[in-house]
């Protein structure tokens, strides 16, 4: 079954702990992105990666980071340096990143929601 | 960069009216313009696209337009049902001194349809 996952799907973290959001795709897409969702604000982009090995900071970086050693997997780590960072986050991917040309779809995973004691 | 904006924040219909979402862009570069729906608890899915070179797209009670002159586009649902209620995101691709476009969101359009 193809698809997107997301985990935890809810994640509680004491202030100054770093975390861990899992991102895992099978679609062998070489695009993937993290989004920030919090209400009446949309969807607003962390980071995301063109290819393995390579990301770029999105609109609102700062107190976040991530990797991407393979192809499947975008990790996002919540650092303490975060001043707000319960919220809904969403990972996405696309087969590419959209050009002047082609756009891909992106297909999300179903969200995990951190919240922060 | 590019922003998008869109209007209204919340949108409540009765069953079988149609409903009107709308978003400006302001990169005259954009040249796809996606609209994703977003049920309750569940991941957003894309549910209709534009590209720059029409002027409007259907399926079914769903159609999207785009007015490229004026840099806005608009969801059009027709014959809303319950099942249509949820929020609705416009998005279109910010491009920045590359040829790479990232998909920037508005704000989102939490719709109910009443029956």
């Amino acid at each position: 079954d193809g698809g997107i996952t997301q985990s935890p799907k809810y994640l509680f973290r004491k202030e100054g702990q770093n975390v861990t959001l899992s991102c895992e795709q099978n679609l062998n897409h070489d695009a993937m992105y993290w989004y920030r969702q919090d209400p009446g604000q949309g969807l607003r982009l962390i980071y995301y990666s063109q290819i393995v090995n390579d990301f770029q900071k999105g609109d609102i970086a700062e107190g976040y980071s991530v990797s991407r050693e393979k192809k499947e997997s975008f990790p996002l780590t919540v650092t303490s340096a975060q001043k707000n960072p319960t919220a809904f986050y969403l990972c996405a991917s696309s087969m590419f990143v959209g050009d002047r040309i082609n756009t891909g779809e992106l297909f999300f995973g179903e969200g995990s929601r951190l919240t922060v004691l | 960069g590019e922003n998008v904006e869109q209007h209204p924040s919340t949108l409540s219909v009765q069953e079988g009216d149609s409903a009107v979402i709308k978003c400006t862009y302001s990169d005259s570069a954009s040249n796809y313009f996606p609209w994703y729906k977003q049920e309750l608890g569940k991941r957003p899915q894309l549910i209709i696209d534009i590209r720059s070179n029409v002027g409007e797209k259907k399926d079914q009670r769903i159609a999207v337009t785009l007015n490229k002159t004026a840099k806005h586009f608009s969801l059009h649902i027709t014959e809303t049902q319950p099942e249509d209620s949820a929020v609705y995101f416009c998005a279109a691709p910010r491009f920045g001194s590359g040829n790479t476009g990232k998909l920037i969101f508005g704000q989102g359009t939490t719709l109910q349809v009443k029956p």
